[in-house]
């Protein structure tokens, strides 16, 4: 099956600097990578997503970049601010048909003011 | 719009004691469901997933079941609840691969459930 592996697993970053979270995977028919955000006591929120025909999405302060060859994906938060403090969940979509998500196992994001 | 309600947010419960979650969702129809377990610090941990009412896949052999008794309803339950049980639960759902727009999933607010 699928395996994500996500790095770092915790990450600190002063306020107004970059953050960027790593992610590979395995299979190479995976062809969706979404980024969660997850805030304590709550549940993952999507915060951006990118289809395998696309190399980099950007919305805002947030982009993910994909590289398939390589077979990894990353998430760069720009400017950071205090509020993008949470813990960051990367995913890949590799058994189409009942969508079934692999999850990495989260980066741990302190911005530090 | 679709929105997800789970319940309740916060559950103590004894250890040999039952359990009963329930996710519902609503504004969509035939979403794939999934239940989730989240221990302090850790990741997400795959419990089950649903493609339609009564179809219950389970990832991790364990205390838990899940049953799907309507389309938009799905429920994690237990017999008798053990300590390793406690953990951060949520449900999610998302559209089936059927041309529908998305693949992501949107998570519940969760449960947080103590055993004692």
């Amino acid at each position: 099956g699928e395996n994500v592996e996500q790095h770092p697993s915790t990450l600190s970053v002063q306020e107004g600097d970059s953050a960027v979270i790593k992610c590979t995977y395995s299979d190479s028919a995976s062809n969706y990578f979404p980024w969660y955000k997850q805030e304590l006591g709550k549940g993952p929120q999507l915060i951006i997503d990118i289809r395998s025909n696309v190399g980099e999405k950007k919305d805002q302060r947030i982009a993910v970049t994909l590289n398939k060859t390589a077979k990894h994906f990353s998430l760069h938060i720009t400017e950071t601010q205090p509020e993008d403090s949470a813990v960051y969940f990367c995913a890949s979509l590799s058994n189409f048909g009942n969508e079934k998500l692999t999850f990495g196992t989260g980066t741990r994001l302190t911005i530090i003011p | 719009s679709q929105t997800i309600h789970q319940w309740p947010a916060t559950l103590v419960q004894p250890v040999g004691s039952p359990l009963s979650l329930e996710c519902t969702v609503e504004g969509t129809s035939n979403p794939n469901l999934y239940w989730y377990r989240q221990a302090a610090g850790r990741g997400l941990q795959l419990l089950f997933y649903s493609v339609g009412i009564g179809q219950i896949s389970s990832e991790v052999p364990q205390n838990l079941s899940a049953s799907r008794p309507q389309d938009r309803q799905f429920i994690l339950s237990s017999k008798k609840l053990l300590l390793s049980d406690s953990g951060f639960y949520l449900c999610a759902w998302s559209f089936g691969y059927s041309g529908r727009q998305g693949y992501g999933y949107t998570f519940g607010s969760g449960t947080r459930l103590t055993v004692v």
